[in-house]
């Protein structure tokens, strides 16, 4: 079982803002990223945020660190019919780095 | 620029038998990833090629193995099939610097399914 854990399914309105959450556990982290999966398609890194950071904003996307509880959180804001995709939380550690640990990914459906 | 690529794209096997999955790695990348992806779950970390040898090894039998050559191209073998290798198989490459952060780029996948 993995150590990162995501809710399952998320289905939001166009235009509305998307919040997905992840939990880790591992307090050593180092590095949290985001990923995004398109059907029949690799893995597309979307942001990280390293561990000594609160938060992170690239655009419309919104990273938020809470450290003490181990909670990570990506915001969409204006989310469109193309952010539909999985996406997956994933930690990485100081002494082993390039070896990610992946949640089980979020699904994310945006309706018109 | 040519990213990550894989092959081949998928590929079907039998119970007992072996494969080999290619990946070359993103211009200018140096290391390379493998990670096994089940239906429905994220991602498990397989192993890490780095001047041409192993760095680092996830909770894979030794059924799996791999290699990388001196272009830093990787290949992932896997011996003996079980049905539970059936996945979508990722390679990532990256770029050893002196900082921690290595950005790692993933290949569209090879789609392993054995029958």
């Amino acid at each position: 079982g993995e150590d990162v854990e995501q809710s399952l399914f998320l289905s939001v309105r166009e235009g509305d803002s998307s919040v997905i959450n992840c939990t880790y556990t591992d307090s050593s982290s180092t590095y949290l990223y985001w990923y995004k999966q398109e059907p029949g398609a690799g893995l597309q890194l979307l942001t990280y945020i390293f561990s000594n950071m609160d938060m992170k904003q690239d655009q419309r996307l919104t990273v938020l660190l809470n450290k003490k509880d181990k909670h990570l959180s990506l915001r969409i804001a204006d989310t469109q019919t193309g952010d539909s995709a999985i996406y997956f939380c994933a930690e990485s550690m100081a002494d082993s780095w390039g070896k990610l640990q992946f949640g089980a990914g979020t699904q994310v459906v945006v309706t018109p | 620029d040519a990213g990550v690529t894989q092959s081949p794209t998928h590929l079907i096997k039998t119970r007992g038998q072996q494969v080999t999955l290619r990946c070359s790695p993103k211009s200018g990348h140096d290391t390379v990833s493998w990670y096994q992806q089940a239906l429905g779950q994220g991602p498990q970390f397989i192993f890490q090629y780095y001047e041409e040898e192993e760095r680092q090894r996830g909770n894979f039998p030794d059924r799996f193995s791999g290699h990388q050559f001196p272009n830093y191209s990787s290949e992932l073998n896997v011996n003996a099939l079980l049905l539970g290798d059936s996945a979508l198989y990722l390679c990532a490459s990256s770029l050893v610097t002196g900082d921690f952060y290595h950005e790692q780029f993933f290949g569209p996948g090879t789609r392993l399914t054995v029958l």
